[in-house]
């Protein structure tokens, strides 16, 4: 079926780099991505979202890149921090009603001070 | 303002039994959509509720239902538990039922032996 995958199942980082996390998605219907982080014992936390009709969006620190000709998203995470450290999952809503999302396989990100 | 609540956090059952998970969204928030958790699988949709009524259902067995209450808190039931049906379930709401953040709770643990 359709899903959404990251490249890299784990990423380790110094305090201070810039990180790049990428996802490659196959649903040409997708409208909308999201961006999730997921500490240990707890339920995801929204980071950033974006919709189609862009193609980047920044928030604090954090920048997501769509490029819908070859259907990759990408998580910047600037000055990455010891508190960064958890696993990222990028998500698509594949066009049907409602809020339902497809989840990557997530990247562990581990930084290091 | 609470955020997602789940009941119970952990939880024991063996092969055979059945079980019933509970979720109150953020107040104000009428979608409430249901994620399983697995190390191999990843966050797989189950269902998504609005209104009292199931709006989308993913690709999970009938032994996996779900409902809605009038003051939006949702249950989700898993009859003749398998062992694969260990994982975590994630109980997430929005205020409306349009692709948008969703806020995850931090899960029920299920454990099938």
């Amino acid at each position: 079926g359709e899903s959404v995958g990251l490249h890299l199942p784990t990423l380790s980082v110094q305090e201070g780099d810039n990180s790049i996390i990428n996802c490659a998605y196959s649903n040409s219907a997708s409208d909308y991505f999201i961006w999730y982080k997921q500490e240990s014992g707890k339920g995801p936390q929204f980071i950033i979202d974006i919709r189609s009709n862009m193609d980047k969006r920044q928030g604090q620190r954090v920048t997501v890149l769509l490029n819908k000709t070859v259907k990759h998203l990408s998580l910047q995470i600037a000055a990455t921090q010891p508190g960064d450290s958890a696993v990222y999952f990028c998500a698509e809503n594949p066009g049907q009603a409602g809020t339902a999302l497809i989840f990557g396989k997530g990247t562990t990100l581990s930084v290091s001070s | 303002k609470a955020g997602v609540t789940q009941t119970p956090r952990y939880l024991i059952k063996t092969r055979g039994q059945q079980v019933t998970l509970s979720c109150s969204p953020i107040s104000g928030h009428r979608s409430v959509s249901w994620y399983q958790q697995t190390p191999g699988q990843g966050l797989q949709f189950l269902f998504e509720y609005f209104s009292e009524t199931q709006r989308n259902k993913g690709n999970f067995p009938g032994r996996f239902s779900g409902r809605q209450f009038s003051n939006s808190r949702s249950e989700m039931n898993v009859s003749t538990l398998e062992l694969g049906d260990s994982a975590l379930y994630l109980c997430a709401s929005s205020f409306v039922q349009v692709p948008g953040e969703l806020f995850f709770g931090e899960g029920s643990r299920l454990t099938v032996l």
